[in-house]
């Protein structure tokens, strides 16, 4: 079966530099979750769409904005990057039960 | 404030020695109760979902229960290959919205 697909799977950036997340979710899932989970942390609550429409906002920084496409792809993107950002960062989809893609683990040098 | 609990932090049981992992959680109203294994440096991977107290769900050698402020994660007879982390997520159900609230996990280590 089709599972969320997430890339690029890792990135490594300097600080100040603008990073972007790709979640590809699965066929005819039209709600995107990000999570950002840091080392030894649980995962914690980004930002949600639902049908193209930001539907919830966690604990996002202003440096971060994410956006939800006519394809249902969506993109995180993350600027003026601290070294605080290195983290997995995973997009999970679905209605009720939340799916996770492998997470793209971004390094911040 | 809407928070998860999950204790042992770690567990390490020998293979076949049977355990339970607790999750216990304060909501301002719950829509579901989801637990995940996740193996290192990968995403979660959904388990189960659990609706309302008194629901149990089974799969191979795990088994989840929930109650109105608690839910267990009893494993039978484990397997090497059973080890991981075991996240437990509560959908707080505010807003309308599907947002998860995670616990930070128990560690479990079967050893042979």
């Amino acid at each position: 079966a089709a599972g969320v697909i997430q890339s690029p799977r890792h990135l490594i950036k300097e600080k100040r530099e603008t990073a972007t997340l790709k979640c590809y979710p699965i066929p005819r899932h039209d709600t995107v979750y990000w999570y950002q989970q840091g080392p030894g942390q649980d995962p914690q609550f980004l930002i949600s769409f639902y049908e193209k429409m930001q539907s919830d906002k966690g604990s996002i920084p202003d440096r971060f904005s994410a956006q939800q496409f006519s394809d249902y792809h969506s993109e995180l993107n993350m600027s003026s990057l601290e070294l605080g950002d290195s983290a997995l960062y995973f997009c999970a989809n679905g209605n009720n039960e939340q799916f996770f893609g492998p997470g793209t683990r971004l390094t911040v040098l | 404030e809407d928070q998860v609990t999950q204790s042992p932090e770690a567990l390490r049981l020998q293979e076949g020695e049977s355990s339970s992992l607790n999750c216990s959680y304060t909501v301002s109203g719950l829509r579901g109760l989801f637990w995940y294994r996740q193996d290192p440096g990968k995403g979660p991977e959904f388990l189960f979902t659990l609706y309302s107290a008194g629901e149990e769900k089974e799969k191979e050698r795990l088994k989840a229960t929930l109650t109105k402020k608690e839910s267990f994660l009893h494993i039978t007879a484990p397997k090497p290959e059973d080890s991981a982390t075991y996240l437990c997520a509560v959908n707080p159900g505010s807003g309308g919205y599907n947002k998860l609230i995670f616990g930070a996990g128990t560690r479990l280590a079967v050893h042979p």
